[in-house]
């Protein structure tokens, strides 16, 4: 089983600046397999990225996915108040898994 | 526009099946690009992959809960089910379903996400 390891646990930001959260594989996986989601507090989780990099529907343009083999990110590149939210990176496989989630608060 | 909807018991007594199903409106769940997944997350946790289920009926599921986890279809009602037997009180949490879009064959496939959730039901486990 791949587990996905996410840092931080919490990130710390103000509006207008720029987050850069990681999502690191215990072993490689397939770009095209890469997803990332946005929850809010008692929401469902909402998808933003998948194959690593493409944005999902309806999904912002400062919204940006990157990475490959076992390094993956997300970065929102000015942070508006509804950014902030639980996200949390997830791999498609033979068992999928979900990283443990980073915390994006406001400072 | 697809959507599904979680319904089942919100209180399992301890040692019982947990019994859950999805219903899929606005779309078919025979469709061939999509499968069908179990999501679950503790109170003030993270998501948990429970397993999930292909058009064909084929299944998987987590290895930490193999033993206890059934999903299946019911194409004539659009819905798909979960059981989880032998429940305790660290089965306590809202359960998710969701749509995963896989194009593509082996071993070219493509992983479009799970873009579509169920709002969630919560479930607690407790005599």
């Amino acid at each position: 089983e791949i587990v996905l390891t996410q840092s931080p646990g919490t990130l710390s930001l103000s509006p207008g600046e720029r987050a850069t959260l990681s999502c690191r594989a215990s072993q490689s996986v397939s770009s095209s397999y890469l997803a990332w989601y946005q929850q809010k507090p008692g929401q469902a989780p909402r998808l933003l990225i998948y194959g690593a990099s493409s944005r999902a529907t309806g999904i912002p343009d400062r919204f940006s996915g990157s990475g490959s083999g076992t390094d993956f990110t997300l970065t929102i590149s000015r942070l508006e108040p509804e950014d902030f939210a639980v996200y949390y990176c997830q791999q498609y496989g033979s068992s999928d898994t979900f990283g443990q989630g980073t915390k994006l608060e406001i400072k | 526009q697809v959507q599904l909807q979680e319904s089942g018991p919100g209180l399992v007594k301890p040692s019982q099946t947990l019994s859950l199903t999805c219903t899929v409106s606005g779309g078919s769940i025979s469709s061939g690009s999509y499968y069908w997944s179990w999501i679950r997350q503790p109170a003030g946790k993270g998501l948990e992959w429970i397993g999930r289920i292909y058009t064909s009926g084929s299944t998987n599921y987590n290895p930490s809960l193999k033993s206890r986890v059934t999903i299946s279809v019911d194409t004539s009602k659009n819905q798909f089910s979960l059981k989880l037997s032998s429940v305790t009180a660290a089965d306590t949490a809202v359960y998710y379903c969701a749509r995963n879009i896989l194009t593509g064959y082996s071993p070219f496939y493509y992983y479009y996400g799970m873009d579509v959730w169920g709002q969630g039901t919560t479930v607690t486990v407790s005599s």
